[in-house]
C-alpha cells in the first residue's frame, strides 16, 4: 500500500538551517509529483510548491522562493525540503503530498507532517 | 494570501445540515478547474474528502458532497456529527500563478 512518512520533529535556532525527508513507499516514486505544504499556528494551508519526481525539476510558490530548496534522491524514493537561514515565522508543520494517481491536480497521499519548531 | 475565500466558521446542532463556500475567480475555478476539499483534524495530516468537485474517495461518508458553479463552490454536511468537527480547506490549480491554491479554511464546530 501506498505509505509516505517524514522526518521527525526538529527544534532550531534562528539562522539555523533544517532538512525533512519525506520517504514514499508502495509505488514508482517517480511516477507522480510530491508537493509541499505548510500549516503554520493560526494559519491556513499553504501549498509551497512541488518537486517532479521524473526530472528533479523543482517549482516555488510565490513567498517560498530563495531559502527553501525541494531536492530528491530516487535511489530511496525520498524528497527532501530544506529551509536556511531559518526564522521564527518558519514555524510550522511541514507536509509532503502526492499529486494524484487521477491526475486531477489533487493530493491523494499525504505524509504525516514534520513540526518545525524555530526558537532562541 | 489565499485567493479561494472561504467563510471563518460554519456551526450546527448534532443531525444538521451545514455549508461552506469556496469563493475563487475566472483564474482558477471560473477557469473550470476542479475543487477538491480536505478535512484536517488536530495533530493529523489533511484527509481528501471531495476531489473533482463532487467525487467522495472510498471510506468517505456520504453526508459529505460537493458542488460548484461559477467561480465557487461549495462543501456540505448532512446529519453533522461530533466527529466532523474539524477544519475545512477547498483546493484548485490557479492559472495566474501556475500551481495549487488552498481556500483560507473553514472551521466546524458541533454544538
Amino acid at each position: 500500500q501506498v505509505q509516505v512518512v517524514q522526518s521527525g520533529s526538529e527544534l532550531k535556532k534562528p539562522g539555523a538551517s533544517v532538512k525533512i525527508s519525506c520517504k514514499a513507499s508502495g509505488y514508482t516514486f517517480e511516477r507522480w509529483v510530491m508537493n509541499w505544504v505548510r500549516l503554520a499556528p493560526g494559519q491556513g494551508l499553504e501549498w509551497m510548491g512541488w518537486i517532479n519526481t521524473n526530472t528533479g525539476e523543482p517549482t516555488y510558490a510565490p513567498g517560498f522562493t530563495g531559502r527553501f530548496v525541494f531536492s530528491m534522491d530516487t535511489s530511496v524514493s525520498t524528497a527532501y525540503l530544506q529551509i536556511s537561514s531559518l526564522k521564527a515565522e518558519d514555524t510550522a508543520v511541514y507536509y509532503c503530498a502526492r499529486d494524484s494517481e487521477s491526475g486531477n491536480d489533487y493530493f491523494d497521499y499525504w505524509g504525516q507532517g514534520t513540526l518545525v519548531t524555530v526558537s532562541s | 494570501q489565499s485567493v479561494l475565500t472561504q467563510p471563518p466558521s460554519v456551526s450546527g446542532a448534532p443531525g444538521q445540515r451545514v455549508t461552506m463556500s469556496c469563493t475563487g475567480s475566472s483564474s482558477n475555478i471560473g477557469a473550470g478547474f476542479d475543487v477538491h476539499w480536505y478535512q484536517l483534524l488536530p495533530g493529523t495530516a489533511p484527509k481528501v474528502l471531495i476531489s473533482g468537485n463532487i467525487n467522495r474517495p472510498s471510506g468517505v461518508p456520504d453526508r459529505f458532497s460537493g458542488s460548484r458553479s461559477g467561480t465557487s463552490a461549495s462543501l456540505a454536511i448532512t446529519g453533522l456529527q461530533a466527529e466532523d468537527e474539524a477544519d475545512y480547506y477547498c483546493q484548485c490549480f490557479d492559472s495566474s500563478l501556475s500551481g495549487y491554491v488552498f481556500g483560507t479554511g473553514t472551521k466546524v464546530t458541533v454544538l
